[in-house]
């Protein structure tokens, strides 16, 4: 089966700019999320959706970033405007529904804000 | 204070050594998940533990599962360089929320 598959790979920008990452995930997994990982750390949640609906977003920083699942497959992440401190790899994971259902993760969006 | 603890955070081996990396958890788990990541690419599932006393192993690799301390171990057989990458345990912390809290990774090393 296909993977996670994100957009872009690479991304450099200047801080106060505004950038987007895209997500496709598993074909029939329902939940999506979106993780930030700064370097030598593990991954941190930022939202969580169960199809089209938001189950998480208590650690998104609603006053620079957002997030959408339109027709509960794809997603996008935005972040506007961007802060140095948002240089991170940004991963974009999916699931079936229901209990112990393992993260599939795709291989990241790497955001460099100088 | 972190809610999953690894260690060591970084490991150095000889080619076909034994190691050992923890997870340790101050919350109940209710599900442990182990991944590998090589630098610049996604999370690899490696195996997930739900039970107590639970073992799982998958070719030189095994994981365990102590609930009663809130801990996980992978153990490595005869290492290989293939081995070496970044190792993180995830968990479930809430009960059926179905979303993981990750430790800060353990950083292997395999020198030839």
């Amino acid at each position: 089966e296909a993977g996670v598959a994100q957009s872009p790979r690479y991304k450099i920008i200047e801080k106060r700019q505004s950038v987007a990452f895209w997500c496709n995930p598993i074909s029939g997994h329902a939940t999506l999320y979106w993780y930030q990982q700064i370097l030598g750390q593990g991954p941190k949640l930022l939202i969580q959706f169960q199809n089209n609906g938001v189950v998480d977003d208590s650690q998104l920083p609603k006053d620079r970033f957002s997030a959408e699942r339109l027709k509960g497959v794809d997603s996008t992440l935005k972040i506007q405007p961007a802060k140095l401190e948002d240089s991170a790899v940004y991963l974009c994971a999916s699931s079936l529904s229901g209990l112990n259902s393992p993260l599939h993760f795709g291989n990241g969006t790497r955001l460099t804000v100088t | 204070s972190q809610e999953l603890e690894q260690s060591p955070q970084s490991l150095i081996v000889q080619e076909g050594k034994n190691l050992t990396i923890n997870c340790t958890s101050s919350k109940t788990l209710y599900g442990l998940y182990w991944y590998k990541q090589k630098y610049g690419e996604g999370l690899i599932f490696l195996m997930m533990l739900q039970k107590g006393g639970e073992e799982k192993s998958h070719e030189k690799i095994t994981a365990k599962l102590d609930e009663k301390k809130q801990q996980s171990s992978l153990h490595i057989t005869a290492s290989q360089p293939s081995h070496a990458g970044i190792y993180l345990c995830g968990a479930d912390l809430i009960q059926g929320a179905q979303k993981l809290v990750f430790g800060q990774g353990t950083r292997l090393t395999i020198n030839p």
